[in-house]
């Protein structure tokens, strides 16, 4: 079955990029018909959807986020990425990368990776 | 202050049946399809209900969901120890050019 994997770095220093992976295995992200995710959890709060990308690089981003996102799709490497400007403390949080089923589908995402805490100190 | 109101809390004892409510508006649940996320202790979310009200394969029929007007609510039956977890609602907003919009979650405690 489809499985992701979070990685990148724990610790992102105030103003700079954070960066994230999401390396997809069981499946491929090149045979189209899903979303690829990417979705935060602030410390002891709820969930945030941050944005997805078809395989074929459409985006769609959170309003709210979208002048710092920028999600990328790598199909030869069957991983997707996540960068986010300009962060401040505010946008420590464990993030999630998830296949989704996009707007057609009801947009329900399934499955999740194991999530990696990113932490905006200096 | 999340776009999608759920109860911060619900609780109930072993067998009982509860519900979870997710109140929105015209332009995400009165409009798109609602699903729901349980997520264990230190796990990540887990897709327990999609479109409204039907389940992924391997999730027990004690978990239920319903859909109406701009209000959903999530039931589960025979309640058991291990439901103990958060539960998130969510659904498509068509407003600001469209995104997924989340519930602030619901702990849900087995007395």
């Amino acid at each position: 079955q489809v499985q992701l994997q979070e990685s990148g770095p724990g610790l992102v220093k105030p103003s700079q990029t954070l960066s994230l992976t999401c390396t997809v295995s069981g499946g491929s992200i090149s045979s189209g018909g899903y979303y690829w995710s990417w979705i935060r959890q602030h410390p002891g709060k709820g969930l945030e959807w941050i944005g997805y990308i078809y395989y074929s690089g459409s985006t769609y981003y959170n309003p709210s986020l979208k002048s710092r996102v920028t999600i990328s799709v790598d199909t030869s490497k069957n991983q997707f990425s996540l960068k986010l400007s300009s962060v401040t403390a505010a946008d420590t949080a464990v993030y999630y990368c998830a296949r989704g089923g996009g707007r057609s589908e009801g947009n329900w995402f399934d499955p999740w990776g194991q999530g990696t805490l990113v932490t905006v100190s200096s | 202050q999340s776009v999608l109101t759920q109860p911060p809390s619900a609780s109930g004892t072993p067998g009982q049946r509860v519900t979870i409510s997710c109140s929105g508006s015209s332009s995400n649940i009165g409009s798109n399809t609602v699903n729901w996320y349980q997520q264990l202790p230190g796990t990540a979310p887990k897709l327990l209900i999609y479109s409204n009200n039907q389940r992924p394969s391997g999730v027990p029929d004690r978990f239920s969901g319903s859909k109406s007007g701009t209000s959903a609510s999530l039931a589960i039956s025979g309640l058991q120890s291990e439901d103990e977890a958060d539960y998130y609602c969510a659904a498509w907003d068509d407003s600001l050019n469209g995104h997924v919009v989340f519930g602030g979650g619901t702990k849900l405690t087995v007395l």
